[in-house]
Order: structure tokens, then C-alpha cells, then sequence
């Protein structure tokens, strides 16, 4: 199974400021197809995950492009700017290169 | 609006079955792949299964293979996940979840399913 391996843990941030969230896969999840099917979900306190990023950089429809999305192979990372208070939760990095599907362990979004 | 609201959770002893539901709506039903993930008590995201669109491909985690049977009924636009010899690591909120391409991109509510004598 691949191993999805998230820091920080946790983070603590001004709003206005700018984080930074690793994603780290303990194989390629470049598909035979040739996509990299690596997405990042935030779930918001007392509610239901939902989509960021898929495909390791695009947004999902109604994201805002304060959020970003990179890497490749096995390393990758969100980038929020302009924080805001909406944006705290717990975010996870998923895989859905192969089966069984992966996640993260989460990296909890505080604001300051 | 893609909407997506599981039933059928509850508090079941160990070894007992229960059968959650997922009825979908805003959507084709029958053109999507479809997924129950859970999540224990302050715990993160685990993916427990995966059936096709018209049923032909279905996947299973490892720690609920042959003890979970997931389903669907187009007709219904709804989604199952029959529970069998259940035990207490299976005590977890479920969320039923639409699959885009290998992504999930609506979930429901979630369903909490609590597994103690």
C-alpha cells in the first residue's frame, strides 16, 4: 500500500499570511496513464471533507486561488496564501493512483 | 446541487451486521463510481471501498475485506455498504463519496456507526 506521509503536524498562522503543507509518498504516484493523481481535502470543523486540488495542481470548482498545489513523484505541497479564518481545519493529502486508496494523516490549520 | 445523505448508522454489539445507505441526488447516479470512507473518533481519513459505475469493479480494504459488501442500486440512486461480523476498530462516522476520476469530490454528512457491547 503507499504510505502518505504529511508534516507538519499542526501550524499556526496569522491571517494575511502564507503556509506551507508536505505530502510525501512512499511510492510514485505517477499513473500508467501518465497523471499524477495526488488531491488535497480540507475538513472544516464539524464538517464533511471537501475537495482542494486534484491532480496535484488544479482547483476544484469554487476554490479559491489562494490555494495552490505542487510537486511530483512522491513529493508534494499546498500552498495557502492570504489566510483566512475559513481556512482553518485539518487538511489531508490523498492518493488515487492505486488501489486501496490513501490519505494523510492530517496537518491541523490553526489561526493565530 | 450534487447531494449525498447516508442512513442507517446506530449502535450495534460486536459481531452484529448493519447495512448503511447512501441516497444520491443532482447528479446522473449511474455515470459515477462511488465510495464509503470512514473516519474513527478524532482520527484521520480511511478508505474502505470502491464499486464502478455499473458495478463491474469493486475494491475493498485489506481490513474489511470479506466482512463488508459494498453495493449499488441505479434504479434507487442509492449506494450500500452491508457490515458483517462487525467489530469495535469499526466504530467510525462513514461518509459516502462521489468518485470524479480517482478523486473524491462530493461527500455526504457521514453516518456514525458505534460498535460496543
Amino acid at each position: 500500500d503507499v504510505v502518505m506521509t504529511q508534516t507538519p503536524v499542526s501550524l499556526s498562522v496569522s491571517l494575511g499570511g502564507q503556509v506551507s503543507i508536505s505530502c510525501r509518498s512512499s511510492q510514485s504516484l505517477v499513473h500508467n496513464n501518465g497523471n499524477t493523481y495526488l488531491s488535497w481535502y480540507l475538513q472544516k470543523p464539524g464538517q464533511s471533507p471537501q475537495l482542494l486540488i486534484y491532480k496535484v495542481s488544479n482547483r476544484f470548482s469554487g476554490i479559491s486561488d489562494r490555494f495552490s498545489g505542487s510537486g511530483s513523484g512522491t513529493d508534494f505541497t499546498l500552498k495557502i496564501s492570504r489566510v483566512e479564518p475559513d481556512d482553518l481545519g485539518v487538511y489531508y493529502c490523498g492518493q488515487g493512483t492505486q488501489y486501496p486508496f490513501t490519505f494523510g494523516s492530517g496537518t491541523k490549520l490553526e489561526i493565530k | 446541487e450534487v447531494q449525498l445523505v447516508e442512513s442507517g448508522g446506530g449502535l450495534v454489539q460486536p459481531g452484529r451486521s448493519l447495512k448503511l445507505s447512501c441516497l444520491a441526488s443532482g447528479f446522473t447516479f449511474s455515470n459515477y463510481g462511488m465510495n464509503w470512507i470512514r473516519q474513527a473518533p478524532g482520527k484521520g481519513l480511511e478508505w474502505v471501498a470502491s464499486i464502478s459505475s455499473s458495478s463491474s469493479y469493486i475494491y475493498y480494504a485489506d481490513t474489511v475485506k470479506g466482512r463488508f459488501t459494498i453495493s449499488r442500486d441505479n434504479a434507487k440512486n442509492t449506494l450500500y455498504l452491508q457490515m458483517t461480523s462487525l467489530r469495535s476498530e469499526d466504530t467510525a462516522l462513514y461518509y459516502c463519496a462521489r468518485q470524479g476520476t480517482r478523486i473524491f469530490d462530493y461527500w455526504g454528512q457521514g453516518v456514525m456507526v458505534t460498535v460496543s457491547s
